[in-house]
């Protein structure tokens, strides 16, 4: 399978405690994605990486927050002293080279739930 | 700034029908792509179909066309020949030439009864 993958599936965590997620992106694509989604809710954008370089970030995401494509490949996404309100769906997606208007595909996601 | 409004927060089909999902949008870019993505209980967003905002003919995938309104700013799903595998939530989402990120609306709930 070459799809996007996510690791780990399910996070369950303790107020404060940070975690850190990973997301593989289809290997060709040079674009990844980071969104957030809470229950009931449509996706929203945190970041996203052009090759190595983060070049975009969402006032979303608080200076707990922090994501790293360090060669261009895999992604990690960490949050530290984690917040009941970080309780959410966490989705990458990656695209190719075409343009802004290219196909995002995602992961399955990370579901975290912060007690 | 971007915005995507679903305005059906669930819908009721029967098996063997076709249903539509609403859509419409907000821009003020020219160029700028519209994304339909099914979400099932599983949590992973499946891509359905794309249309760009300078094709001149509505896109189909299958079972999925979009019937695109540019003038109203509309992008409405259809799914023919509902099937019990249809039952997730759809996600409407935008991106722009000038705005990487996809925005989404609010989803709409599809359940197919046989």
């Amino acid at each position: 399978d070459t799809g996007v993958s996510q690791n780990p599936r399910h996070k369950i965590t303790k107020r404060g405690q940070n975690v850190t997620f990973r997301c593989d992106p289809i290997s060709e694509h040079n674009r990844l994605y980071w969104y957030r989604q809470t229950l009931g809710q449509g996706p929203e954008f945190l970041t996203y990486f052009q090759n190595e370089a983060q070049l975009e970030k969402s006032r979303l995401l608080s200076d707990r927050f922090s994501a790293e494509r360090p060669k261009g490949s895999f992604s990690t996404l960490e949050i530290q002293r984690t917040e009941q309100g970080d309780s959410a769906m966490y989705l990458c997606a990656s695209s190719g080279g075409g343009g802004p208007q290219e196909t995002q595909y995602f992961g399955p996601g990370t579901r975290l739930l912060v007690l | 700034a971007q915005k995507i409004t679903q305005t059906q927060p669930g819908m009721f089909v029967q098996e063997k029908e076709a249903v539509t999902l609403d859509c419409t949008y907000d821009t003020s870019d020219q160029s700028y792509g519209l994304f339909w993505y099914k979400q099932p209980s599983s949590g992973e967003m499946i891509f359905l179909i794309y249309q760009g905002s300078y094709d001149e003919q509505n896109a189909t995938e299958g079972r999925y066309s979009l019937n695109f309104q540019k003038a109203r700013k509309s992008a409405n799903l259809v799914i023919s020949a509902s099937q019990l595998g249809d039952s997730a939530m759809y996600f409407c989402a935008m991106s722009s030439s000038n705005d990487y990120k996809l925005s989404f609306g609010a989803g709409t709930t599809v359940t197919v009864r046989a």
